[in-house]
């Protein structure tokens, strides 16, 4: 049992380039979440699923897509990379049968020049 | 979501009982109190959450008052591997199922030995 898998764990983008972040989980959960943490700072919502085939903005969606491709996975793209998304990003994902409890991935470092 | 206020940071020593204190003056009737940490490099981790009174786990225990404008996580015999973040959130049904948390900074909780 894995629980929250992330990739890449760092990954290096020139300004407008593009690319994809992947997550899995294998709890079985329906809700999935993308989380960044900027340095010295809480983490902020970008995007959720709160189940399959369905995703919807959370505080910081500008410059993201998701896609949740089936129950398992919720990968987010960035089309053109900015040196404002320089980030730590975490996926996480809940069991619905607990209020807040959320299982977090273990991120992956972004770095745009 | 209701706003929460904790210390920016703590210090305590090795086997002393450690207790951070959150405020949360508008807190919702229907709102859940929880707390997470985060290690350095790694993503949040769920330690407990309660709605009123006492609850406790194996790893802390969460002091809520009867008013419930404030509480208070309680970390028995600390040691240098709880050195972490550790942040307040509160927030009610509608915020839970949308994963709507908000962490604030958080109280960085330094163990010496």
């Amino acid at each position: 049992n894995a629980g929250v898998t992330q990739t890449p764990k760092f990954q290096v983008l020139k300004t407008g380039q593009s690319m994809t972040l992947q997550c899995a989980q294998d709890m079985n959960h329906n809700s999935m979440y993308w989380y960044r943490q900027d340095p010295g700072m809480g983490l902020r919502l970008i995007y959720y699923s709160a189940s399959e085939g369905t995703t919807d903005k959370g505080e910081v969606p500008n410059g993201y897509n998701v896609s949740r491709l089936n129950k398992r996975e919720f990968s987010l793209r960035l089309e053109s990379a900015a040196p404002s998304q320089t980030s730590v990003y975490f996926c996480a994902s809940k069991n619905s049968q607990v209020p807040y409890e959320q299982y977090f991935g273990p991120g992956t470092r972004l770095t745009v020049t | 979501l209701a706003k929460t206020t904790q210390p920016i940071s703590m210090d305590s020593y090795e086997g002393q009982e450690v207790n951070i204190t959150c405020s949360h003056n508008n807190i919702a009737t229907n709102d859940y109190i929880t707390w997470y940490q985060q290690f350095p490099s790694q993503g949040p981790r769920f330690i407990i959450q309660g709605y009123k009174t006492k609850v406790t786990n194996e790893v802390a225990s969460l002091f809520i008052p009867a008013d419930r404008k404030s509480s208070t996580l309680s970390l028995p015999r600390v040691s240098l591997s709880d050195t972490a973040v550790y942040y307040c959130l509160v927030g009610g049904p509608y915020s839970s199922n949308t994963g709507k948390l908000i962490f604030g900074q958080g109280t960085t909780l330094q163990v010496k030995p």
